[in-house]
């Protein structure tokens, strides 16, 4: 039972330009949510995150945005910059005190130059 | 630099031996998670400690084990390991209750032949 899911596997995007990259989740207990990146041969890096309690969350080039009714969120990366070009992950914990993260299948995002 | 390191980086084991993954959690962080991630996917949870007792378990099987000392590093053991176990083992510390704190380590490959 695939709880989170990242529905695109890759997704090309123009330097400059915004990047999208989506997430959907089936349980709605999840109270948080997080988004790594990842770069091949290294471990996850945080990058942002959002409470179920809110809708948005801002961190310079990257924002979360959390629909609770559809239970869908999205990471939005302006201006996209060839640095960006990694695996992303969109994962979900419980409740704090309970951070066990359940993690998407990933979105293989490339910044074309 | 997440101050998660994990060791060996990588290394080749034949079926059916045993292996021991090693962690050394952020400074300040008393939680110590471990996740398995295979080619293409998404990292699944295995466990979690937290002031040296399990603290959860995903969908794993016994023979995966672990340990946590004192000092919140951590250790992850495989028995008897079969192709399937061949991934990157990643380790996560964090402190309990903080959820936006969960920093990876760089992953241990683990190739079983």
């Amino acid at each position: 039972d695939q709880q989170v899911k990242q529905n695109s596997p890759s997704l090309s995007v123009q330097e400059g330009r915004i990047s999208i990259l989506n997430c959907d989740y089936t349980n709605s207990m999840f109270d948080y949510f997080l988004w790594y990146k990842k770069y091949p041969a290294e471990g996850p890096t945080f990058l942002i995150s959002i409470s179920s309690i809110k809708d948005k969350n801002e961190d310079g080039r990257f924002t979360v945005f959390l629909n609770k009714s559809a239970k869908h969120l999205s990471l939005h990366i302006v201006p996209s910059q060839p640095g960006d070009s990694a695996v992303y992950f969109c994962a979900a914990f419980l409740n704090f005190g309970n951070e066990k993260l359940t993690f998407g299948t990933g979105t293989r995002l490339t910044i074309i130059p | 630099e997440t101050g998660v390191t994990q060791s060996p980086t990588h290394l080749i084991k034949t079926r059916g031996q045993q292996v021991t993954l090693r962690c050394s959690s952020q400074s300040g962080h008393n939680t110590v998670s471990w996740y398995q991630q295979a080619l293409g996917q998404g990292p699944q949870f295995i466990f979690q400690y937290y002031r040296e007792e399990e603290n959860g378990r995903g969908n794993f099987p016994p023979r995966f084990s672990g340990l946590q000392f004192p000092n919140y590093s951590s250790e992850l053991n495989v028995n008897a390991l079969e192709l399937d176990d061949s991934a990157l083992y990643l380790c996560a510390s964090s402190f309990q209750g903080a959820g936006n704190t969960i920093y990876f380590g760089e992953g241990s490959w683990l190739t079983v032949v």
